[in-house]
């Protein structure tokens, strides 16, 4: 079952420009996790945020949760080439299943 | 040193061949998974491991068999591979309530 889903699918930008992607989910969370992946790679664990939290911040990265509208979003400030990459949410719920949605595609052109 | 390792890489096999996926951690998880992630990069939960214990299974045919003889791997065994069943196939684990590290991958092609 799929739990959570990124919006956009596809997002391209300048170098220097700030990227926002999105994540709704559908069930009750322990936590919303945001993952890297490079092209050819393994997923890269990015931040987590706990469902009582609201904002969270680590480096160029701003993560929001809103709870009430069962989504999150993911703000990459001043982007660079090498953040090009797809981006995905995971969310945690008590059974242990950690379950992604299918991913932002990111381009950020030099 | 690598926290979470699968092997092969890669691998290529004919429809109706058994393979095996070897996955290992070094980071003292007890928590393990198996993802399967198709062409249009879906990742789907297949299996979740806790201290070697199936706690999760992903409604994935029988022809999939999780073995993990020890907190630290987690192999996948699939028999009569299908066509369908060409993916990457992604190993991870993780500590209660954090992020959870990903091998690198395993993109099974199946012909």
């Amino acid at each position: 079952s799929q739990q959570g889903e990124e919006d956009p699918q596809a997002l391209s930008i300048q170098e220097g420009e700030n990227a926002t992607m999105n994540c709704s989910y559908k069930t009750s969370i322990n936590n919303l996790q945001w993952y890297r992946q490079n092209s050819g790679r393994g997923l890269v664990h990015l931040i987590l945020i706990r469902s009582n939290e609201r904002e969270k911040h680590s480096g160029r990265l701003r993560v929001t949760l809103d709870t009430s509208k069962k989504s999150s979003s993911l703000l990459i400030t001043a982007s660079r080439a090498a953040d090009t990459a797809s981006y995905f949410c995971g969310t945690s719920s008590n059974t242990g299943k950690l379950i992604f949605g299918q991913g932002t595609t990111l381009q950020v052109k030099p | 040193d690598t926290a979470v390792s699968q092997t092969p890489k890669y691998l290529v096999t004919q429809m109706g061949n058994d393979k095996s996926i070897k996955c290992e951690q070094n980071l003292g998880h007890d928590t393990m998974y198996w993802y399967k992630q198709d062409s249009k990069k879906f990742l789907k939960i297949m299996f979740s491991y806790n201290n070697k214990e199936l706690i999760i299974n992903e409604t994935v045919p029988n022809r999939f068999s999780p073995k993990s003889p020890d907190k630290a791997h987690l192999n996948l065994h699939i028999n009569s591979l299908e066509l369908g069943d060409s993916a990457v196939y992604f190993c991870a684990s993780s500590p209660p309530g954090d992020g959870a590290f990903f091998g690198q991958g395993t993109r099974l092609t199946v012909v």
